[in-house]
């Protein structure tokens, strides 16, 4: 199975830049995902990397260092909308399930 | 629009009474799958399918059951619910692997 690990709660400034760690452990590593979910809603899709390096996507980047299992997520400019729990879900060779990591819940203040 | 649909939003029901949650989706997506999310404990899998009549369990498929007889549908099923099946349950679906997972607005059940 796959042993998922985030911290859980980061509060950051309103402006600044916060980055969100995840590590995983699993065989047939197969991508990483990171969601955003506001609470109690759906979790919505922000990024995906599948080999190692930076994607970037706006106000967001991911990271993937497949050797490490290690990826990160960085926001930038953190706006109020930005709090929320992001999770990151690592994907499986053969069978498409994703794990899902507990969540980190980032809070942002004025 | 392309979405995934999950009914009821919100069901307060007693324990034993089998009750079904239902979910489709309109993008023609072969995986479709349930999780059950609670606090502090993240989004845990159910059961998920891979394409028609192709069912799996997830983490934790103890008392539900599901079936996928067509490609848009994959209800959930809880034959005799009880009250540690509360908790918020959400239906997602996507193409295969590599692909993000489009959520469906969630279903809050509270079993007493």
């Amino acid at each position: 199975g796959q042993n998922i690990d985030q911290p859980t709660e980061m509060t950051a400034t309103e402006g600044a830049i916060v980055q969100i760690n995840c590590t995983y452990q699993t065989s047939g590593f197969n991508g990483l995902f990171w969601y955003q979910q506001h609470a109690g809603e759906a979790p919505t899709f922000l990024s995906y990397n599948v080999l190692d390096g930076l994607e970037e996507k706006g106000r967001f980047s991911s990271f993937l260092s497949r050797s490490k299992g290690y990826s990160y997520l960085l926001l930038k400019e953190l706006q109020m909308k930005d709090s929320a729990s992001y999770l990151c879900a690592v994907s499986v060779y053969g069978n498409n399930r994703l794990a899902f990591g507990k969540g980190n819940q980032v809070v942002v203040i004025p | 629009e392309a979405q995934v649909t999950q009914n009821p939003r919100y069901l307060i029901t007693v324990t034993g009474k089998k009750l079904t949650v239902t979910c489709s989706q309109n993008m023609n997506h072969e995986y479709m799958s349930w999780y059950r999310q609670d606090p502090g404990l993240g989004l845990r899998q159910i059961y998920y399918s891979m394409n028609v009549e192709v069912t799996d369990k997830g983490d934790v498929p103890e008392g539900y059951k599901v079936s996928r007889k067509e490609k848009r549908n994959f209800p959930l099923i809880l034959e005799s619910p009880s009250p540690n099946q509360t908790s918020l349950y959400f239906c997602a679906s996507s193409f295969p692997t590599g692909s993000p997972l489009h959520f469906g607005n969630g279903t809050r059940l509270t079993v007493t």
